[in-house]
């Protein structure tokens, strides 16, 4: 079964530095997102991208925060300047049409110190 | 803004039907009911939609009261692996994000 892969699993990074986070869709997919859930928190929504442009975003993806697909295969999300409460599970998810169930990755666990 | 209530957690036996309630009262009519699970901290994972139709695939059963106010998620055979937090979540169609709640914790026991 096709799977959206994400990397790495655990990073560990200093306060106010800059991270990316990867993220392999399911190759025929035009849908992408990124969520984030803090440890014990509920799962939130922070991007959606289509059409190589953002589609959504809530109020917690700030100017710190910025997706790319840089080619056809990978979706990055970028930390300029990351904070203590950036400390999170992030997931990546795709999907080929935009109202049918999304394929979520496992996740990268974030911990800024 | 939940639109959906859901009871924080139930047991259900292995090898039974666990049958997991959601409250959606104000859903509009553009709004689908979608459910979706996460077993410990992996990402969530799709289990089905529907719109007012019950509708069965091979993880589950959804059924959809008449006035769309509620609706039951159904594992016919619930395994050990079946243990998740499982979310009601409800979308309008074509919106893009998902609005997780707390969900219901399930946990099946041997």
């Amino acid at each position: 079964e096709p799977e959206v892969t994400q990397t790495p699993s655990h990073q560990v990074t200093q306060m106010g530095q800059e991270v990316i986070l990867r993220c392999v869709p399911i190759s025929n997919h035009l849908y992408f997102y990124w969520y984030r859930q803090i440890l014990g928190q509920k799962v939130e929504f922070l991007v959606s991208f289509y059409n190589n442009e953002i589609s959504e975003k809530s109020e917690i993806f700030d100017d710190q925060f910025s997706v790319e697909r840089p080619d056809g295969s990978n979706f990055t999300l970028k930390i300029r300047s990351t904070k203590l409460e950036d400390s999170a599970m992030y997931f990546c998810a795709s999907s080929s049409t935009n109202n049918y169930g999304y394929t979520f990755g496992s996740g990268t666990r974030l911990t800024v110190v | 803004d939940a639109k959906t209530t859901q009871p924080p957690s139930m047991d259900c036996a292995e090898g039974r039907a666990a049958n997991l309630p959601c409250n959606h009262s104000t859903i509009s009519g553009n709004e689908y009911v979608y459910w979706y699970r996460q077993i410990h901290s992996q990402g969530p994972q799709y289990i089905i939609h529907g719109l007012k139709n019950n509708e069965t695939n091979e993880m589950a059963s959804l059924i959809i009261t008449e006035d769309r106010k509620s609706s039951t998620l159904i594992l016919p055979h619930a395994t050990l692996r079946d243990t998740a937090v499982y979310y009601c979540i409800v979308r309008v169609y074509n919106d893009y994000k998902l609005s997780f709640g707390a969900g219901t914790t399930v946990t099946v026991r041997a």
